[in-house]
This record gives structure tokens, sequence and C-alpha cells, in this order.
């Protein structure tokens, strides 16, 4: 079993599109995180929720819009898609604030 | 940015141990230091954190010198599937600040 899902693995998409993706995690974990990862590797966070509340929103273009429909799904909704956005995105979870990140398999977003 | 300094790339001999270093020198009283790798193509993993005092786990042990200004984390028994970049991240446990991943290391396991 998956502890941490994100949907779909790999997304391909032209310019100036609005794409979605999705996260679970059957955890039962109350905070969920959203990570970037670039071109050279690094790995950045972008957002993080805690029991469907927004704790961490890092400097994040405003196309860029998480929602929580409940504890178990952060789901990370990216209009207008910009070269840019050419990443892998992470989905990641913790029991609470404090412990241990789990983390999905990642997102490869390609912009054409 | 991240507040801790690690060699680019280590190499290691399947089966011997693998000792990974990092530096924190500006670590404040209620920072932990965490370990996370990430093997190729996955997503980062948990490995230890501790605050002071030694830690071990089923996959590492994580040593702190006593001034808190340096770490190890060593892999009894490497194998060639410990192949990662190996991330130190030095994080209060108030939770309200979030994991700042550096350049890490990376780390080859060698048959």
């Amino acid at each position: 079993d998956t502890a941490v899902s994100q949907t779909p693995k790999y997304l391909v998409t032209q310019m100036g599109n609005d794409k979605s993706i999705k996260c679970e995690q059957n955890l039962g974990h109350d905070t969920m995180y959203w990570y970037k990862q670039d071109s050279k590797k690094f790995l950045k966070i972008m957002f993080s929720y805690n029991n469907k509340e927004l704790i961490i929103n890092e400097t994040v273009p405003n196309r860029f819009s998480p929602k929580s429909p409940d504890k178990a799904h952060l789901n990370l909704h990216i209009n207008s898609l910009e070269l840019g956005d050419s990443a892998v995105y992470f989905c990641a979870s913790s029991r609470d604030r404090e412990q241990p990140q789990h983390f999905g398999d990642g997102t490869r977003l390609s912009i054409l | 940015d991240a507040k801790t300094t690690q060699p680019t790339s280590m190499d290691c001999a399947e089966g011997r141990a693998a000792n990974l270093p990092c530096n924190h020198s500006t670590i404040s009283g209620n920072e932990y230091v965490y370990w996370y790798r990430q093997i190729h193509s996955q997503g980062p993993q948990y490995i230890i954190h501790g605050l002071k005092n030694n830690e071990t786990n089923e996959m590492a042990s994580l040593i702190i010198t006593e001034d808190r200004k340096s770490s190890t984390l060593i892999l009894p028994h490497a194998t060639l599937r410990d192949t990662a970049v190996y991330y130190c991240i030095v994080r209060e446990f108030s939770g309200n600040t979030p994991l700042v991943f550096g350049k890490g290391t990376r780390l080859s396991v060698i048959a």
C-alpha cells in the first residue's frame, strides 16, 4: 500500500494551460506539504497545510493554488503554466508539524 | 538557505560503513539535526534525527559532537541500494519552520 501517492506520475502539457496534481496519504497524518525540485535538483518547500489550514506559504506565484478538501488530500492547481514550471513536484505528509515527513514519488511536469 | 555544509560526493565499498559528515556551526539550541536521503527518481526518505544525544535506528546511527556544531551519519554496512543523495538539515522542532534542503552528499556504494 502506497503511503503518499501522487497522480499523475508524468504530466506533459503546453505553456498557458491549467493543470492539477493530486496527492493522497493513507497514513492518517494531519500535515501535508508540496515541494518543488528544479532541474538543478534543489528541493524547496512551496506550501504546508495542517488540518486543512495553510501554515506555510513560501514565495510562490499565485498561479499555484493548493486545495485541501480533507486531511488526507492536498491537491496542487497551476494556472497559466510557464516554461519555468517544469520540475518534479513532491507531496509529503507528517503526523504533525514536528514529526518526520513521508514523501511521494513525485510528479514530473514538463512544459512544451 | 541551508544552514549545513556537506561534501559534494563520497564513495564507499559495499559492506563497509559509510560515514557522512555534516557541519552546522550556527545551529541554535532548539534546532534538531535531520537526515533524509533521495534515491534516484524517488521522493526523499527520512532516515533519522537528533538534538544532542547520539541516536540509532534500524537504518543508521547519528553521532552529534558535544558542541553540536557537526554530526556524522553512519550506515553500518552499506549496500548498493544505499546509493543516493543524503541531506543533512537543521530545523526547529516547533514545526512552523520548513525543511530546507541543501545540495546534499551524493554517496556512491561500489561493489
